[in-house]
């Protein structure tokens, strides 16, 4: 099994600019996450899903979209990158409920300039 | 507002070492987690509690929920424990989907 995978691993964005990234998880989890990962602060909850075709709002929601139209991938999108975005992103599933134990993907670095 | 506290941030120690790593919450939870992240980044689940100890090879993993505190040890430590450890806690809410609460990891370095 991949696990967790993340697509891509790197970008680099100008300003204004739109991204995608792709998560996918061949676990057959019911919950999927992104997270945000920045220097000197802890992971934060961006948006989640409970299931296929259901999405919620974390801790840190605006400026971003997700969609999960299939259980095994959940796609976080940035419309009109700014900044304050360029992140380390972390895609995580679980099986169980939110606060159980979570499988990472290995990340996404984006720089938005 | 859950507050999740965790030091050292930053701890060097010799190989062989005895490392505690130390994690305070200002809530009631319903479950705590230590994760391990590499300096490649990855970052993978050890342990998730909810009352007392839990052991997995060199690292122990303790919690006092009276207290709420939390400790990580790892014994005889090796440069491969080298890595960031971040503990992260699930508010009690009798319900719903709360999420986790993310510390701000201590970056452990295990010299040989």
């Amino acid at each position: 099994n991949a696990g967790v995978t993340q697509t891509p691993k790197f970008r680099v964005l100008k300003t204004g600019q739109s991204m995608t990234l792709l998560c996918a998880q061949d676990m057959n989890h019911e919950y999927m996450y992104w997270y945000r990962q920045d220097p000197g602060m802890g992971l934060r909850l961006i948006h989640y899903s409970v299931g296929e075709g259901t999405t919620a709002k974390g801790e840190v929601p605006d400026g971003y979209n997700v969609s999960r139209l299939k259980k095994q991938n959940f796609l976080l999108g940035l419309e009109s990158a700014a900044p304050s975005q360029t992140s380390v992103y972390f895609c995580a599933s679980s099986y169980y409920g939110i606060g159980y134990e979570q499988y990472f993907g290995p990340g996404t670095r984006l720089t938005v300039t | 507002k859950n507050e999740v506290e965790q030091s050292p941030q930053n701890l060097t120690a010799q190989e062989g070492e005895f490392i505690t790593i130390n994690c305070s919450y200002s809530v009631g939870i319903s479950a705590l987690h230590w994760l391990q992240q590499h300096p490649g980044g990855g970052i993978v689940s050890l342990f998730m509690l909810s009352s007392g100890k839990k052991k997995h090879g060199r690292l122990i993993a303790t919690i006092n929920i009276q207290e709420k505190h939390s400790s990580l040890h790892i014994t005889a430590s090796h440069p491969r424990d080298s890595a960031v450890y971040i503990c992260a806690v699930r508010a009690y809410s009798g319900g719903g989907a709360d999420g986790l609460t993310f510390g701000k990891g201590t970056h452990l370095i295990i010299q040989p």
